[in-house]
């Protein structure tokens, strides 16, 4: 198992350029999200999804989009970059157990963007 | 909302000593999970233990364990015999269902 995967690792973006962040899982999860860390602080949520199909907004979803269209795979758009934006973006998937809770995220590797 | 506070943004210990992080939550859930994750400056969120709230006995993980406090909303985190290795940025997090709320983390320096 490749757990969870994220590219690019590093990416830097000019003000109002657009692009995407990649994410795949190969655990058969099926909840992913999206945070942004920004420095010194903790992870913000951006988007999540319970499954394919299925996304909701997070506490910072603004200047973002996602998509669902496989179990494995959950792609972060951004439109218009901003400074803003400047952050480390992380990725990551759980599994719904019996009892409707999640059972611990597990992340990937992170891609830091910077917007200038 | 919930909210989870870890109130020391910064602390150290000496390598081969003991040392406690804290963090505490607001919740009206009664059923709640509550983690400790490890960032490494690779980045890397690795998770470090895990608490479900239902279950009285705190969670032990080898040189980690919790003391889970659920009437003081309270979770802190001891580390014994603390190595190099440790010195991570340390975030707890409390999930209630599928989403976690993070706190803003503690950075633990390992002394030689």
């Amino acid at each position: 198992n490749a757990g969870v995967t994220q590219t690019p690792k590093f990416r830097i973006l000019k003000i109002g350029q657009s692009m995407t962040l990649q994410c795949t899982q190969d655990m058969n999860h099926n909840y992913m999200y999206w945070y942004r860390q920004d420095p010194g602080m903790g992870l913000k949520l951006i988007y999540y999804s319970v499954g394919a199909g299925i996304t909701d907004k997070g506490e910072v979803p603004n200047g973002y989009n996602v998509s669902r269209s496989t179990t494995e795979d959950f792609p972060l758009r951004l439109e218009l970059a901003a400074p803003s934006q400047t952050s480390v973006y992380f990725c990551a998937s759980s599994l719904e157990n019996w009892t409707g809770f999640n059972y611990e995220q597990y992340f990937g590797p992170g891609t830091r963007l910077t917007v200038t | 909302a919930q909210t989870v506070t870890q109130s020391q943004p910064e602390m150290s210990v000496q390598e081969a000593e003991t040392v406690t992080l804290s963090c505490t939550y607001d919740t009206s859930e009664s059923d709640y999970y509550l983690f400790w994750y490890k960032q490494p400056p690779s980045r890397q969120m690795i998770l470090v233990i895990r608490q479900e709230a239902y279950k009285q006995q705190n969670a032990t993980e080898n040189r980690f364990s919790v003391n889970f406090q659920k009437a003081a909303k309270s979770f802190s985190l001891k580390i014994s015999d603390s190595q190099l290795g440790d010195a991570a940025m340390y975030f707890c997090a409390y999930t209630s269902g599928s989403r976690l709320t993070f706190g803003e983390g503690t950075q633990l320096t390992v002394n030689p």
